[in-house]
């Protein structure tokens, strides 16, 4: 157990529905991350949030939509994707000491394996 | 283009002493480098982390030489559990890019 919870841990959806990914952190942290991890690829930091604002966006198409509504949860949520969107994604926080990201350890999820038909 | 390089697999043996090593060539002054550890179903767990010399703590030691152009992770006596894949971090102090490697394979043998 890192302290940091995603629910679901499985996801099948067609390209038409919506959906949304949940993360909750019992850390105390002030920093939330959002990570897509396809097999054999680097890590892709997708969004970060300090204190409940955003800090980065990495170029990420709109149909992913993030949302912070207090320190302790984020949400994706997820609308008219690709079947090239199916991948682990990876929630994590951090203690925010710094602007994030920093050289503040991440703690991560166990992630959502979302599959797009 | 920032990178970090690290091998896809490897394999060793219950007891020894394993060596990861990662590359970033493009490594600035103020960055700092991270290792994390990943179990199947499970996100990565953070090992270590360093900005230059040697870093021990209680289950590895991180080796920077001088140039900072690569680093070492090294584990001591492995087991059965230090099967799980290693992923080496650069953070960028310039515009806080994450540089993730796409990970190291790591087999530990009988």
């Amino acid at each position: 157990e890192t302290g940091v919870t995603q629910t679901p841990r499985h996801l099948v959806m067609g390209m038409t529905n919506k959906k949304s990914l949940k993360c909750e952190q019992h850390l105390g942290h002030n920093a939330m991350y959002w990570y897509k991890q396809s097999a054999k690829k680097p890590l892709e930091l997708m969004f970060v949030y300090n204190f409940k604002e955003q800090t980065e966006n990495n170029s990420v198409p709109s149909r992913f939509s993030p949302e912070c509504p207090n320190s302790s949860h984020l949400f994706l949520h997820l609308h008219t994707l690709q079947p090239e969107d199916s991948a682990l994604y990876l929630c994590a926080s951090s203690q925010g000491s710094g602007r994030p990201p920093s050289t503040d350890t991440q703690y991560f999820g166990p992630g959502t394996r979302l599959t797009v038909l | 283009l920032a990178k970090t390089t690290q091998p896809i697999s490897m394999d060793s043996y219950e007891g020894q002493e394993v060596n990861i090593t990662c590359s970033h060539n493009n490594i600035a002054t103020n960055d700092y480098i991270t290792w994390y550890q990943q179990f199947p179903s499970q996100g990565p767990r953070f090992i270590i982390q360093g900005y230059k010399t040697k870093v021990t703590n209680e289950v590895a030691s991180l080796f920077i030489p001088a140039d900072r152009k690569s680093s070492t992770l090294s584990l001591p006596r492995v087991s059965l559990s230090d099967t799980a894949v290693y992923y080496c971090l650069v953070l960028m102090d310039s515009n806080y890019q994450l540089i993730w490697g796409a990970g190291t394979k790591l087999i530990i043998k009988p």
